[in-house]
């Protein structure tokens, strides 16, 4: 069956460092991969969209890879700050041209 | 730009009653629209999507339905909610496959539902 895999376990992370979360996916042969960052109460808002024939892309202080063999994309913050609190949610388009997503990844940045 | 609305923005109701929740899109036409549930713990559900004015496709047998009687109009409704009902439920629009910038989904921001 298809599933799409974020780590479940909340990331706490200082202040300035560099946080990284992992999307894993199965059964998928997507045409590109996109993440979203989701605040409590309120919808998620599209960040960035990575293509299979790109293997990193940025924007500001954010940066994703995708691993076509591996079958993963990294999601990278860096210099976190306390307003990148948040659970942030990869998705990707199924056969079928709708998007799936995984189930988030809870980001907590300790000042 | 394109806004999306929704409401209400929270919802108690009790077992058995009836349910609608509305929203609409503004600033594009011929969107694709979403439905989709998230309970608590737990990933996005998609529950219905709609390619156009009357066109229903729905992911998962539920008491749930859902209608589209314009384009940018889409509504969510049961003739009786169950506790299971209770959730966060989104809206969602999308360009149409193939047009620019039909990658992106674009959500509203929510109702949250309490069925007791």
């Amino acid at each position: 069956s298809q599933k799409i895999e974020q780590n479940s376990e909340a990331l706490n992370i200082q202040e300035g460092k560099t946080a990284t979360l992992t999307c894993n996916y199965t059964n998928y042969s997507p045409a590109y991969l996109q993440w979203y960052r989701q605040d409590p109460g309120r919808g998620p808002v599209f960040l960035l969209l990575i293509r299979e024939n790109e293997k990193e892309k940025r924007k500001e202080r954010l940066k994703v890879t995708f691993d076509t063999t591996l079958k993963q994309s990294l999601f990278h913050i860096t210099a976190s700050q306390p307003a990148d609190s948040a659970t942030y949610l990869c998705a990707l388009v199924d056969g079928n041209n709708r998007l799936a997503f995984g189930k988030g990844n809870q980001v907590v940045v300790i000042p | 730009s394109q806004t999306i609305h929704q409401w209400p923005a929270t919802l108690v109701q009790p077992v058995g009653s009836p349910l609608s929740l509305e929203c609409t899109v503004e600033g594009t036409s011929n969107p694709n629209l979403y439905w989709y549930r998230q309970a608590a713990g737990r990933g996005l559900q998609l529950l219905f999507y709609s390619v156009g004015i009357g066109q229903i496709s729905s992911e998962v047998p539920q008491n749930l339905s859902a209608s589209r009687p314009q384009d940018r109009q889409f509504i969510l409704s049961s003739k009786k909610l169950l506790l299971s009902d209770s959730g966060f439920y989104l809206c969602a629009w999308r360009m149409r496959p193939g047009t620019p910038l039909a990658d992106t989904q674009y959500f509203g921001p929510g109702t949250r539902l309490t069925v007791l």
